[in-house]
């Protein structure tokens, strides 16, 4: 079954401690990114990748990180959370091109106390 | 700059009403691609339909309708005979095409429409 899998899919953690949000897809996809979804705001960007070792911001990329050394994987990393990265996050995949649908993981709900 | 604007925010009809989600964008590309992505309750993100922007056509999906018109930068969405099934947020999604230039193929989001369908 194509999928991408996300996790873990709630986390509660204190600010200032690392943590590491991980995303895996099966489907060979060449583009990967991670949304943020916030009340009033829609889903915004924050890295993507268009394939491995590259890299690159979305629009709202501080205080995040990512990398890519697997096709299948796209971690989200933050390096020392704050309450103001409390939010819902998405990880997707899509064949390269603007023209193919996303497929989302099932989201991260992070709570940064 | 992509921009897709969801006017309405809430939007709460009694089961078997038709109703139209609106969605309007905004972009300089002349190809570029539409979706629209479903939220229930339970979080994820749900794929409804796709549009390339050369194809003005209205599709029909059972129960939901899509218009898309070029021409008012519109692509809206109805539901006939809602059910409470229904309820969610409904996200509208715009994408950069080939010819765009760029190399991030970006899915644009509007904020979205919370749609309640009472019984």
């Amino acid at each position: 079954e194509a999928q991408v899998t996300q996790n873990p899919r709630y986390l509660i953690t204190v600010t200032g401690k690392k943590l590491t949000v991980t995303c895996s897809q099966n489907m060979n996809h060449e583009y990967m990114s991670w949304y943020r979804q916030d009340p009033g705001l829609g889903l915004r960007q924050i890295y993507y990748s268009m394939n491995v070792e590259v890299t690159d911001k979305g629009d709202v990329p501080e205080g995040y990180k990512v990398s890519r050394k697997e096709k299948r994987n796209f971690p989200l990393i933050l390096e020392s959370p704050s309450p103001n990265q409390t939010s819902l996050y998405f990880c997707a995949s899509r064949r390269e091109g603007g023209n193919t649908e996303a497929f989302f993981g099932q989201g991260t709900r992070l709570t940064v106390v | 700059a992509q921009k897709v604007t969801q006017a309405q925010t809430e939007i709460s009809v009694v089961e078997k009403e038709d109703v139209t989600l609106d969605c309007v964008y905004e972009t300089r590309d002349t190809t570029y691609y539409l979706f629209w992505y479903k939220q229930p309750p339970s979080g994820e993100l749900v794929f409804l339909i796709r549009r390339n922007s050369f194809d003005e056509q209205n599709e029909i999906s059972g129960r939901y309708s899509w218009n898309f018109q070029k021409s008012t930068s519109s692509f809206n969405f109805t539901i006939t005979a809602s059910q409470v099934v229904d309820s969610a947020v409904y996200f509208c999604a715009l994408s950069e095409g080939w010819n765009s230039g760029g190399s991030n193929y970006k899915l644009t989001f509007g904020k979205g429409t919370l749609l309640t369908v009472n019984p």
